[in-house]
């Protein structure tokens, strides 16, 4: 058990539509990253969060957005969802400054 | 693209070690190498982290080249419940993001 949360574990949306996961940090952890991962493949960094400014973005379009709360909670959202965005998506949490960072089982989306 | 290269798939023996490597041949002076690995879709489970000493703890450890261009995660008693997929990782301290490789494929046979 890390202490980091996410949900809902598994989702069916349908192409088009709009779709926020949720993710409940480490205790203390201020900084949260979220990622997408494709099945068979590694998982892509989509951005990161630190006292609920981005500070960090990978090669993701507008489409994917997040905020991050002042208790460290935070949401990714995925409007005009794309087929290609059926993932297992993870947020991982750690203090700013510390090295590892330690994740959530995963909201598995499917987009149909 | 990632910073690692790992052999794709492995089997190890129930009770034996696992000797996992990392190629890791542009690594900068302030990257650290991290280990993580991810058991059947699941999240991504933390294993161990270091600079350039080599490092013990309950799960792993991890020895570092002396130039630091390779690394291997000794698993010093491997258990069917450690099948899983193993990255490597190389990232600054404290940086933003970690970029994934494929991993390698570890299969622990009874």
């Amino acid at each position: 058990e890390t202490g980091v949360t996410q949900s809902p574990t598994h989702l069916i949306k349908t192409r088009g539509q709009q779709v926020t996961l949720r993710c409940s940090s480490q205790s203390g952890h201020n900084t949260v990253s979220w990622y997408q991962q494709a099945l068979g493949q590694g998982p892509q960094f989509i951005f990161q969060y630190y006292r609920e400014e981005e500070n960090g973005r990978g090669n993701f379009p507008p489409r994917f957005s997040g905020l991050q709360f002042p208790n460290y909670s935070s949401e990714l959202n995925v409007n005009a969802l794309e087929l290609d965005d059926s993932a297992l998506y993870l947020c991982a949490s750690r203090l700013q400054g510390d090295t590892e960072a330690f994740f959530g089982q995963g909201t598995r989306l499917t987009v149909v | 693209d990632a910073k690692t290269t790992q052999p794709p798939s492995m089997d190890c023996a129930e009770g034996r070690a696992a000797n996992l490597p990392c190629n890791h041949s542009t690594i900068s002076g302030n990257e650290y190498v991290y280990w993580y690995r991810q058991i059947h879709s699941q999240g991504p489970q933390y294993i161990i982290h270091g600079l350039k000493n080599n490092e013990t703890n309950e799960m792993a450890s991890l020895i570092i080249t002396e130039d630091r261009k390779s690394s291997t995660l000794i698993l010093p008693h491997a258990t069917l419940r450690d099948t899983a997929v193993y990255y490597c990782i190389v990232s600054p301290s404290g940086t933003y993001k970690y970029i994934f490789g494929t991993g390698t494929r570890l299969k622990v046979l009874a």
